[in-house]
């Protein structure tokens, strides 16, 4: 079955570091991708997401870009806030089952002042 | 719009007691979700439906029933609890007219099963 793994964490980053949460997917075909972000004590909000191969989604500075040949969607972010610090998941869908996600184990991420 | 909304945000319960957690949306969404948040497990599906009257079970299903009466609402029932239903629930909602569509979380139910 479809499984998506992103890197485990804790990561834990200074003030304007430089991010990279890793995230591969094993779905075949031509899934949606997405990142989706949990702060403390909240529900889930998507933060960017793509929808074919090469597509970049791009949010409050974060990015991350389809890569079908190495089935992979690593969020990346050139500068971190104290106010990024949160659970990032990274999740799947096949086609247009928007009700079935796959989510990653999720990256708690930590920026320190 | 209101968006998810999710009653109740906490509870405890004692082992075989049985309960509803409701969920409902304001957004005319035909598709709605269940979820079970975990430690260190990520997300995990146990309910969705696809629209009011059809109803079909996820990855862990077990000790959960559901039904949907109605667009809105999409409510949750546990038969007879137990400590390994202790997780944070999670229900979602999102539109159905295509790939690519984000789904809307509603805030959570913390339960503690003892």
């Amino acid at each position: 079955g479809d499984s998506v793994t992103q890197m485990e964490g804790p990561v834990t980053l200074s003030e304007e570091a430089f991010l990279t949460i890793n995230c591969t997917y094993t779905a075949t075909g031509y899934p949606s991708l997405f990142w989706y972000v949990q702060y403390p004590g909240e529900g889930l909000q998507l933060l960017l997401k793509a929808t074919k191969a090469d597509d970049k989604g791009s949010n409050k500075g974060f990015e991350a870009t389809y890569r079908k040949e190495t089935t992979s969607f690593h969020l990346e972010k050139g500068s971190v806030q104290v106010s990024d610090s949160a659970v990032y998941f990274c999740a799947d869908t096949l086609g247009g089952s928007n009700y079935k996600l796959t989510f990653g184990k999720g990256t708690l991420l930590t920026v320190n002042p | 719009n209101a968006g998810v909304t999710q009653t109740p945000k906490f509870q405890v319960l004692k082992t075989g007691q049985s309960m509803t957690l409701q969920c409902a949306q304001d957004m005319n969404h035909e598709y709605m979700s269940w979820y079970r948040q975990d430690p260190g497990m990520g997300l995990r599906l146990i309910h969705y439906s696809v629209g009011a009257g059809i109803t079909d079970q996820g990855e862990v299903p077990n000790g959960y029933n559901v039904s949907r009466s109605t667009t809105e609402d999409f409510p949750l029932r546990l038969l007879s609890a137990a400590p390994s239903q202790t997780s944070v629930y999670f229900c979602a909602s999102s539109y159905s007219g295509g790939r690519g569509y984000e789904q809307y979380f509603g805030p959570g139910t913390r339960l503690t099963v003892t």
